[in-house]
């Protein structure tokens, strides 16, 4: 089955800074690959998602780049705040006879100190 | 629109017993997927609902098992809880089914004493 790592498992910024954090799958039929944002206490919310037709996307300070070719995304957040601490997940589906199961990987501690 | 409720919020049973949860979708949202979230396995699916018809499960025992109504409402039922059973259920309505965006609900948290 399918195999997501995700890379850091914590990662601390400053205010400002930029975070990035990658994700590596191993099903090449995987064509849709969404980040979700969980808060304590909260469930998991989707902050940006790319399928497998498109290399880039960009909403405001947060953006998600895939590389189908190797088997990788990444999540860019640009000029972090506090209020962007949090744990990241990325995950992974193939939608096809998967339906809408994700396999996600194991998370990101983002921290950001002001 | 109203996001994905789940209820209870919070739940404390024995080892043994059993227990149902609810997830109510978004309006208009036919797909209904649960999850078991814990610390040392993280996110992990156990089955999604579309039309009433279970259409994939994960790995887990048959004491899992779910069902959907014609409202598009879940349920899923843990029975002979284990004290491994402590989780948080997440449940995610879409609107369809093949890879859709997905939508979560709060959570339920499960704790087996």
């Amino acid at each position: 089955g399918e195999n997501v790592e995700q890379h850091p498992s914590t990662l601390s910024v400053q205010e400002g800074d930029s975070a990035v954090i990658k994700c590596t799958y191993s099903d090449s039929a995987s064509n849709y690959f969404p980040w979700y944002k969980q808060e304590l206490g909260k469930g998991p919310q989707l902050i940006i998602d790319i399928r497998s037709n498109v290399g880039e996307k960009k909403d405001q300070r947060i953006a998600v780049t895939l590389n189908k070719t190797a088997k990788h995304f990444s999540l860019h957040i640009t000029e972090t705040q506090p209020e962007d601490s949090a744990v990241y997940f990325c995950a992974v589906s193939d939608g096809g006879n998967a339906g809408n199961m994700l396999t996600f990987g194991g998370g990101t501690r983002l921290m950001v100190k002001p | 629109k109203a996001g994905v409720t789940q209820t209870p919020r919070y739940l404390i049973k024995t080892r043994g017993q059993q227990v149902t949860l609810s997830c109510s979708p978004i309006s208009g949202h036919r797909s209904v997927s649960w999850y078991q979230q814990t610390p040392g396995q993280g996110l992990q699916f156990l089955f999604e609902y579309f039309s009433e018809t279970q259409r994939n499960k994960g790995n887990f025992p048959g004491r899992f098992s779910g069902r959907q109504f014609s409202n598009s409402r879940s349920e899923m039922n843990v029975s002979t809880l284990e004290l491994g059973d402590s989780a948080l259920y997440l449940c995610a309505s879409s609107q369809q089914s093949r890879a859709d965006t997905q939508y979560f609900g709060p959570g339920t948290r499960l704790t087996v004493l």
